[in-house]
């Protein structure tokens, strides 16, 4: 079936470094692609999307790029703030609107 | 604009009680959906209603039930709680097309 695998975390970075978020999919056909953010104590929020191959999603300084050759969408920001901390989701949908989710990776930035 | 409103945000149950878990949206969507949420395992679909008067399961329904009461409100219930069911449960809402969701901001339920 459908998946999402998601780099385990947590992850801990100091403010301004460079941030990469790992996320590969498994699934039969092209699905829209996404991101979500979980701050604490909230719910989820969509960050960014990618619809076709090679579309680059990008929000708040943050960028992924779909791409079909290695079936990864992975979460990029040139400079992390400590305003970033939070739980990141990749997950993907065929347009049922039924989306899979990963697990989630915990981002700790310290000042 | 409220988007999601989930009500309770808290609640604490002892084994064998029941109770549901009330979601409103006001963006009129279509699909609306109850996941719940554990540590190290993501966000798991419960159940889900792509329309007004159509409820399906999703992969862990087992122990609940859902009520698409009509455009606005989705609701969950646990008919007999169990430790197991100690949680955090997000109800969600998307409309047509790849638009992604909104979630609310979530119900922490304690079964002991």
């Amino acid at each position: 079936g459908d998946s999402v695998t998601q780099m385990e975390g947590p992850v801990t970075l100091s403010e301004e470094a460079f941030l990469t978020i790992n996320c590969t999919y498994t699934a039969t056909g092209y699905p829209s692609l996404f991101w979500y953010v979980q701050y604490p104590g909230e719910g989820l929020q969509l960050l960014l999307k990618a619809t076709k191959a090679d579309d680059k999603g990008s929000n708040k300084g943050f960028e992924a790029t779909y791409r079909k050759e290695t079936t990864s969408f992975h979460l990029e920001k040139g400079s992390v703030q400590v305003s970033d901390s939070a739980v990141y989701f990749c997950a993907l949908d065929f347009g049922n609107e039924k989306l899979t989710f990963g697990t989630g990776t915990r981002l700790t930035i310290i000042p | 604009n409220a988007g999601v409103t989930q009500t309770p945000k808290f609640q604490v149950l002892k084994t064998g009680q029941s109770m549901t878990l009330q979601c409103a949206q006001d963006m009129n969507h279509n699909s609306m959906y109850w996941y719940r949420q554990d540590p190290g395992m993501g966000l798991r679909l419960i159940y889900y209603s792509a329309s007004e008067g159509t409820t399906d399961k999703g992969e862990v329904p087992n122990g609940y039930n859902v009520s698409r009461l009509n455009k606005r409100e989705f609701s969950l219930r646990l008919e007999s709680a169990a430790p197991s069911q100690t949680s955090v449960y997000f109800c969600a809402s998307s409309g047509s097309g790849v638009g992604g969701y909104t979630f609310g901001s979530g119900t922490r339920l304690t079964v002991v």
